[in-house]
């Protein structure tokens, strides 16, 4: 398997436009997570999906921020319109979630978006 | 709420010597441990779990943790740390009649040669 995949690895895009991002979870996983990594607040949560529905957005900092999960298969983070503080790491993760023999999630690379 | 705390933000030891990360966490009813490397500009990649059973969990590269449910912690070990082992270290938990994994800030690791 290839694991989870996200696109773009790099993002710089100007203040005011918008970005998304792409995650592609591993086959089969039912759970997927989007996080946010700063030097300032380490590691957050934003949403989380179960069977394509999400479960929990109380981490989405602002409307300016939404996440779909259309399909098992696909992901995406829109932030519009973007601004200089959404700079960070995003990163994906997905997990099967059920049961207890397979519960750890697995991380895809991440996304450094840079807005300037 | 669930919440993890890892009290130290950096450790430092010599090659060689033992090295422990120190993790708490605060959860409804059953808690899912985990533990979680990062190296520079890497995703998070996946060390080892408490689910249920056994309190001492054996993990990748020679890493280990133990569960202590009075205590509430899941601290990690290593016998003899490696210059390889300087990373970002993470500690996750989830309930166990949940999907929300949330993690610690993690600790910074730094193995002297």
């Amino acid at each position: 398997d290839a694991g989870v995949i996200q696109s773009p690895r790099h993002e710089v895009t100007e203040m005011g436009q918008e970005v998304t991002l792409r995650c592609k979870p591993i086959s089969g996983h039912n759970s997927l997570f989007w996080y946010r990594q700063t030097m300032m607040r380490g590691l957050e949560l934003l949403i989380y999906f179960n069977n394509n529905v999400p479960i929990d957005d109380s981490g989405m900092p602002e409307d300016r921020f939404s996440a779909k999960m259309p399909n098992a298969s696909f992901s995406t983070l829109k932030i519009q319109p973007s601004e200089p503080r959404d700079s960070a790491v995003y990163f994906c993760a997905s997990t099967h979630g059920q049961g207890t023999s397979r519960t750890e999630a697995f991380f895809g690379q991440g996304t450094r978006l840079t807005v300037v | 709420a669930q919440s993890v705390a890892q009290p130290e933000d950096q450790v430092n030891v010599a090659e060689g010597n033992p090295l422990t990360v120190k993790c708490t966490y605060s959860v409804s009813g059953n808690p899912y441990l985990f533990w979680y490397v990062q190296y520079p500009n890497r995703g998070l990649q996946f060390l080892l779990k408490y689910i249920t059973g056994d309190n001492l969990v054996k993990g990748s590269y020679g890493f280990e943790a133990e569960f202590n449910k009075s205590q509430t912690s899941f601290h990690l070990k290593k016998p003899s740390a490696l210059v390889s082992d300087s990373a970002l270290y993470f500690c996750a938990v989830r309930p166990g009649n949940d999907y929300k994994l949330s993690f610690g800030a993690g600790t910074t690791v730094t193995v002297r040669a």
